[in-house]
């Protein structure tokens, strides 16, 4: 299996303008989780899902911010409109059943926002 | 109070001595307790998961949960440059709920 797939890696967009991340899962994972680390405040989950469907997005910082999981193998998490403080390394990561707890984590995307 | 703390370093060590991370959290409720390694510019990955308190082993690395004073430690033995890395501690309520990280300990191990 190739893991869990993000893209892209790298971005650098100005302030104001939309980004968007996509993450595909392992494949037969049921749970996939976006994460947001920063040197300040660690590794904050954002939102995660269970068989599509969002269950906790109480991490989401503000209405700026939207995640959406249309199908088992892909979802998005996008930022509009886009400010510097976003600027972060956001990682998705999945998990079975196997194992509940242990996520398997994507290389992550380097978001800059100028 | 944050619901798990951990001393982020950084650690620096010799090649081959003894290394001891910690975590603290504070909700009894916690029943899983796992360590996650993050390499530079990578995403953690999984190293050690416990249930309940004892201790795990696997290799040279010791897993030791304390519930009873809401503390969990990893050791790691004869210490390698290739265990330098960024160690997170992680916990949960259930093995389906969500995973909360500390902060994570960053450790440098020196040949």
């Amino acid at each position: 299996d190739a893991g869990v797939i993000q893209s892209p890696r790298h971005e650098v967009t100005e302030m104001g303008q939309e980004v968007t991340l996509r993450c595909k899962p392992i494949s037969g994972h049921d749970y996939l989780f976006w994460y947001r680390q920063t040197m300040m405040r660690g590794l904050e989950l954002l939102i995660y899902f269970n068989n599509n469907v969002p269950i906790d997005d109480s991490g989401m910082p503000e209405d700026r911010f939207s995640a959406k999981m249309p199908n088992a193998s892909f979802s998005t998490l996008k930022i509009q409109p886009s400010e510097p403080r976003d600027s972060a390394v956001y990682f998705c990561a999945s998990n079975g059943r196997d194992l509940p707890n242990e996520q398997f984590f994507g290389p992550g995307t380097r978001l800059t926002v100028l | 109070q944050k619901e798990v703390e951990q001393d982020p370093g950084p650690l620096s060590v010799p090649e081959g001595a003894i290394v001891s991370l910690n975590c603290t959290y504070s909700n009894s409720a916690f029943q899983y307790f796992m360590w996650y390694r993050q390499y530079s510019r990578k995403g953690p990955e999984l190293l050690m998961y416990t249930y309940s308190s004892g201790n795990k082993e696997d290799g040279r690395f010791t897993a030791q949960v304390d519930k009873s004073s809401k503390y969990i430690s990893l050791f790691i033995r004869d210490s390698q440059p290739s265990d330098s890395a960024t160690y997170l501690c992680a916990i949960a309520k259930t093995s389906y709920d969500k995973v909360i990280f500390g902060p994570g300990t960053s450790l440098s191990v020196i040949p």
